[in-house]
Protein backbone atom coordinates (compact mmCIF):
# COMPACT_ATOMS: atom_id res chain seq x y z
CA UNK A 1 0.00 0.00 0.00
CA UNK A 2 1.07 3.34 -0.46
CA UNK A 3 1.90 5.77 2.18
CA UNK A 4 3.84 9.57 2.20
CA UNK A 5 5.74 10.88 5.39
CA UNK A 6 6.90 14.24 5.92
CA UNK A 7 9.40 14.13 8.34
CA UNK A 8 9.68 18.05 10.41
CA UNK A 9 5.67 19.58 11.29
CA UNK A 10 7.35 22.37 11.83
CA UNK A 11 10.37 23.86 10.00
CA UNK A 12 12.02 27.24 10.66
CA UNK A 13 14.69 29.01 8.11
CA UNK A 14 16.39 32.32 8.14
CA UNK A 15 14.98 34.74 5.35
CA UNK A 16 17.85 33.45 2.71
CA UNK A 17 19.07 30.52 3.98
CA UNK A 18 18.51 27.11 2.14
CA UNK A 19 15.04 25.57 2.33
CA UNK A 20 14.42 21.84 2.70
CA UNK A 21 11.37 19.76 3.26
CA UNK A 22 11.69 16.17 3.49
CA UNK A 23 9.28 13.35 1.82
CA UNK A 24 9.60 9.92 1.82
CA UNK A 25 7.25 7.34 0.26
CA UNK A 26 6.23 3.80 -0.15
CA UNK A 27 4.79 2.44 -2.94
CA UNK A 28 4.37 -0.84 -4.55
CA UNK A 29 4.32 1.03 -8.55
CA UNK A 30 6.61 3.92 -10.00
CA UNK A 31 4.75 6.74 -7.91
CA UNK A 32 3.82 9.83 -9.25
CA UNK A 33 4.76 12.68 -6.58
CA UNK A 34 3.61 15.99 -6.04
CA UNK A 35 3.94 18.72 -3.94
CA UNK A 36 1.52 21.69 -2.98
CA UNK A 37 1.70 24.71 -0.82
CA UNK A 38 -1.47 26.44 1.12
CA UNK A 39 -1.33 29.70 2.57
CA UNK A 40 -3.71 30.00 5.32
CA UNK A 41 -7.73 30.07 4.52
CA UNK A 42 -6.80 28.55 1.33
CA UNK A 43 -6.90 25.69 -1.13
CA UNK A 44 -3.62 24.00 -2.18
CA UNK A 45 -1.21 24.96 -5.11
CA UNK A 46 0.60 22.82 -7.08
CA UNK A 47 4.44 23.65 -6.88
CA UNK A 48 5.70 20.91 -8.85
CA UNK A 49 5.06 16.79 -9.81
CA UNK A 50 6.57 14.38 -10.96
CA UNK A 51 5.13 11.83 -13.18
CA UNK A 52 8.04 10.20 -15.15
CA UNK A 53 10.80 11.68 -17.19
CA UNK A 54 14.14 13.56 -16.07
CA UNK A 55 14.02 13.09 -11.85
CA UNK A 56 15.09 16.70 -10.77
CA UNK A 57 11.63 18.92 -11.14
CA UNK A 58 11.65 22.11 -10.89
CA UNK A 59 8.64 23.95 -10.04
CA UNK A 60 7.11 27.73 -9.63
CA UNK A 61 8.47 29.70 -6.85
CA UNK A 62 11.83 29.04 -7.45
CA UNK A 63 11.19 25.34 -5.61
CA UNK A 64 12.51 22.07 -6.91
CA UNK A 65 12.27 18.72 -5.90
CA UNK A 66 14.44 15.09 -6.99
CA UNK A 67 12.47 12.02 -7.45
CA UNK A 68 15.16 9.60 -5.74
CA UNK A 69 14.16 5.90 -6.50
CA UNK A 70 16.93 4.53 -4.44
CA UNK A 71 15.75 6.35 -1.30
CA UNK A 72 12.39 6.73 -1.64
CA UNK A 73 12.46 10.40 -1.30
CA UNK A 74 10.67 13.47 -3.06
CA UNK A 75 12.71 16.37 -0.65
CA UNK A 76 11.82 19.94 -1.94
CA UNK A 77 14.19 22.46 -1.94
CA UNK A 78 14.61 26.28 -2.03
CA UNK A 79 18.22 27.68 -2.49
CA UNK A 80 17.01 30.94 -0.68
CA UNK A 81 13.97 31.24 1.40
CA UNK A 82 11.46 34.42 1.60
CA UNK A 83 8.86 36.16 3.77
CA UNK A 84 6.17 34.91 1.83
CA UNK A 85 7.33 31.24 1.32
CA UNK A 86 5.83 30.84 5.00
CA UNK A 87 2.79 28.19 4.06
CA UNK A 88 1.74 24.66 4.87
CA UNK A 89 3.53 22.38 2.14
CA UNK A 90 2.06 19.20 1.50
CA UNK A 91 3.87 16.59 0.02
CA UNK A 92 1.01 13.80 -1.76
CA UNK A 93 1.88 10.66 -4.11
CA UNK A 94 -1.22 9.65 -6.14
CA UNK A 95 -2.72 5.94 -6.37
CA UNK A 96 -4.34 4.77 -10.15
CA UNK A 97 -7.47 2.93 -8.88
CA UNK A 98 -9.66 4.58 -12.09
CA UNK A 99 -8.97 8.10 -10.81
CA UNK A 100 -5.75 9.14 -9.58
CA UNK A 101 -6.10 9.23 -5.73
CA UNK A 102 -4.02 11.20 -3.33
CA UNK A 103 -1.95 10.19 -0.75
CA UNK A 104 -1.42 13.19 1.41
CA UNK A 105 1.44 13.59 4.07
CA UNK A 106 0.53 14.85 7.44
CA UNK A 107 2.34 18.73 5.80
CA UNK A 108 5.35 20.65 7.49
CA UNK A 109 4.82 23.85 8.34
CA UNK A 110 7.35 26.25 7.16
CA UNK A 111 8.17 29.40 9.22
CA UNK A 112 10.79 32.31 7.79
CA UNK A 113 12.80 34.45 10.45
CA UNK A 114 13.63 37.44 9.47
CA UNK B 1 -8.57 31.99 -16.68
CA UNK B 2 -10.12 28.40 -15.76
CA UNK B 3 -10.83 27.92 -12.35
CA UNK B 4 -12.29 25.85 -9.70
CA UNK B 5 -14.80 28.10 -7.48
CA UNK B 6 -16.03 27.60 -4.07
CA UNK B 7 -19.19 29.55 -2.50
CA UNK B 8 -19.30 30.81 0.28
CA UNK B 9 -16.06 30.92 1.27
CA UNK B 10 -16.86 31.24 4.90
CA UNK B 11 -20.71 29.23 6.16
CA UNK B 12 -21.78 29.54 9.79
CA UNK B 13 -24.51 27.11 10.89
CA UNK B 14 -25.93 26.04 13.43
CA UNK B 15 -25.64 22.27 15.54
CA UNK B 16 -28.12 20.20 13.11
CA UNK B 17 -28.97 22.43 10.49
CA UNK B 18 -28.64 21.15 7.18
CA UNK B 19 -25.83 23.10 5.03
CA UNK B 20 -24.95 22.93 1.60
CA UNK B 21 -21.37 24.08 -0.13
CA UNK B 22 -20.79 24.18 -3.65
CA UNK B 23 -18.34 23.95 -6.18
CA UNK B 24 -18.30 25.03 -9.75
CA UNK B 25 -15.59 24.51 -12.97
CA UNK B 26 -14.73 25.92 -15.99
CA UNK B 27 -11.87 23.43 -16.55
CA UNK B 28 -14.77 20.81 -18.07
CA UNK B 29 -12.72 18.12 -15.82
CA UNK B 30 -14.43 14.93 -15.66
CA UNK B 31 -13.85 13.74 -12.15
CA UNK B 32 -14.26 16.07 -9.10
CA UNK B 33 -13.00 15.41 -5.47
CA UNK B 34 -14.06 16.52 -1.81
CA UNK B 35 -12.18 16.58 0.84
CA UNK B 36 -12.34 17.81 4.78
CA UNK B 37 -9.37 19.47 6.30
CA UNK B 38 -9.48 20.16 9.88
CA UNK B 39 -6.94 22.30 11.45
CA UNK B 40 -3.30 21.40 10.93
CA UNK B 41 -3.85 18.17 9.27
CA UNK B 42 -3.72 17.14 5.92
CA UNK B 43 -7.04 16.79 3.73
CA UNK B 44 -8.76 13.85 3.82
CA UNK B 45 -10.74 12.57 0.69
CA UNK B 46 -14.68 12.37 1.69
CA UNK B 47 -15.56 11.04 -2.27
CA UNK B 48 -15.12 11.95 -5.78
CA UNK B 49 -17.27 11.73 -8.93
CA UNK B 50 -15.91 10.05 -11.94
CA UNK B 51 -18.17 11.81 -14.63
CA UNK B 52 -21.86 10.94 -12.72
CA UNK B 53 -20.35 7.73 -10.99
CA UNK B 54 -20.30 8.42 -7.46
CA UNK B 55 -17.32 6.97 -5.29
CA UNK B 56 -18.07 6.93 -1.56
CA UNK B 57 -14.61 6.32 0.83
CA UNK B 58 -15.45 3.68 3.11
CA UNK B 59 -14.67 5.55 6.84
CA UNK B 60 -17.36 8.53 5.40
CA UNK B 61 -19.99 9.39 7.46
CA UNK B 62 -23.55 8.87 6.15
CA UNK B 63 -24.00 12.44 7.33
CA UNK B 64 -22.26 13.61 4.55
CA UNK B 65 -23.88 13.36 0.92
CA UNK B 66 -23.04 14.76 -2.73
CA UNK B 67 -24.67 15.86 -5.66
CA UNK B 68 -23.52 15.95 -8.87
CA UNK B 69 -26.21 17.69 -11.17
CA UNK B 70 -23.88 18.13 -14.78
CA UNK B 71 -20.20 18.42 -15.17
CA UNK B 72 -19.45 22.11 -14.05
CA UNK B 73 -21.31 21.71 -10.45
CA UNK B 74 -21.11 19.46 -7.23
CA UNK B 75 -22.62 19.88 -4.17
CA UNK B 76 -21.60 18.81 -0.25
CA UNK B 77 -24.78 18.38 1.83
CA UNK B 78 -24.24 17.97 5.49
CA UNK B 79 -27.12 17.07 6.92
CA UNK B 80 -26.91 17.25 10.27
CA UNK B 81 -23.82 18.95 11.03
CA UNK B 82 -22.48 18.02 14.47
CA UNK B 83 -19.43 20.28 15.68
CA UNK B 84 -16.81 17.86 14.92
CA UNK B 85 -17.52 18.90 11.19
CA UNK B 86 -16.11 22.42 11.64
CA UNK B 87 -13.19 22.36 9.23
CA UNK B 88 -12.23 23.56 6.00
CA UNK B 89 -13.53 21.67 2.62
CA UNK B 90 -11.96 21.40 -0.50
CA UNK B 91 -12.91 20.85 -3.61
CA UNK B 92 -10.76 19.59 -6.45
CA UNK B 93 -10.90 18.37 -10.04
CA UNK B 94 -9.39 16.05 -12.50
CA UNK B 95 -9.12 15.36 -16.48
CA UNK B 96 -8.19 12.06 -16.91
CA UNK B 97 -6.63 13.19 -20.31
CA UNK B 98 -4.33 14.75 -18.23
CA UNK B 99 -2.13 16.67 -16.74
CA UNK B 100 -2.08 13.96 -14.38
CA UNK B 101 -2.37 16.32 -10.82
CA UNK B 102 -5.64 17.75 -9.08
CA UNK B 103 -6.64 21.36 -9.27
CA UNK B 104 -8.11 22.74 -6.03
CA UNK B 105 -10.78 25.56 -5.18
CA UNK B 106 -10.52 28.06 -2.46
CA UNK B 107 -11.78 26.18 -0.02
CA UNK B 108 -15.24 27.08 2.26
CA UNK B 109 -14.80 27.21 6.17
CA UNK B 110 -17.05 25.94 8.06
CA UNK B 111 -18.42 27.17 11.33
CA UNK B 112 -20.96 25.04 13.76
CA UNK B 113 -22.35 26.87 16.50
Amino acid sequence: AQSVTQLGSHVSVSEGALVLLRCNYSSSVPPYLFWYVQYPNQGLQLLLKFTTGATLVKGINGFEAEFKKSETSFHLTKPSAHMSDAAEYFCAVSITSGTYKYIFGTGTRLKVLA
Amino acid sequence: DAMVIQNPRYQVTQFGKPVTLSCSQTLNHNVMYWYQQKSSQAPKLLFHYYDKDFNNEADTPDNFQSRRPNTSFCFLDIRSPGLGDAAMYLCATESLAGPDEQFFGPGTRLTVL
